[in-house]
């Protein structure tokens, strides 16, 4: 299986400061149709899991433009501008290219404010 | 709006079964496909399996084949998992997400989650 390895596992920022979010797969996440299928995700404390980007880069609807993906590849990151406090929380890195066997999550990187 | 309604919380013994329940609304039920993602307590996020509502293929996590059933009733639109023979590490807060219909890899709406607690 695909394995996804995220880093940090904690993120202590000061609001209004960037933050960075890396997340490498052991395989190549380029489909056979040309699509690159990684997602994040952002979990706050007591919620359901809510998609933040979409194939590397693609903001959700309604996701603030302070959130940024990139990367290709096996690389990947996802940035936030400018740190909020409602930012606080989990995010996961998912990949869905190599299915057969199926999605794989990161390991997740907790946010916090200093 | 695209809502996923969970069932209730569960508490069951080791070696019985549990059903989930996930009822959508706010699009076409049958246009799209249903992953299932458990958390432990503490712990990530675990993909589990996917069902198309459009056709009705299914795919399972290799460690969950044999114990896992995933189902949709396209005249409720509701989608449901089953796990059997429950051990104590399967007590998770359990999602349903929206997926693609013909692939696992969308997760763009997420249930509330449901808690089963597996405890003698």
């Amino acid at each position: 299986d695909v394995v996804m390895t995220q880093s940090p596992l904690s993120l202590p920022v000061t609001l209004g400061q960037p933050a960075s979010i890396s997340c490498r797969s052991s395989q190549s996440l380029v489909y056979s149709d040309g699509n690159t299928y990684l997602n994040w995700f952002q979990q706050r404390p007591g919620q359901s899991p809510r998609r933040l980007i979409y194939k590397v880069s693609n903001r959700d609807s309604g996701v603030p433009d302070r959130f940024s993906g990139s990367g290709s590849g096996t690389d990947f990151t996802l940035k936030i501008s400018r740190v909020e406090a409602e930012d606080v929380g989990v995010y996961y890195c998912m990949q869905g290219t190599h299915w057969p066997p199926g999605l794989t999550f990161g390991g997740g990187t907790k946010v916090e404010i200093k | 709006q695209v809502q996923l309604v969970q069932s209730g919380a569960e508490v069951k013994k080791p070696g019985a079964s549990v059903k989930v329940s996930c009822k959508a609304s706010g699009y076409t039920f049958t246009s799209y496909g249903i992953s299932w993602v458990r958390q432990a307590p503490g712990q990530g996020l675990e993909w589990m399996g996917w069902i198309s509502a459009y056709n009705g293929n299914t795919n399972y996590a290799q460690k969950l084949q044999g114990r896992v059933t995933m189902t949709t009733d396209t005249s409720t639109s509701t989608a449901y998992m089953e796990l059997r023979s429950l051990r104590s590490d399967d007590t998770a807060v359990y999602y349903c997400a929206r997926d693609s219909w013909n692939d696992p890899s969308d997760l763009d709406y997420w249930g509330q989650g449901t808690l089963v607690t597996v405890s003698s």
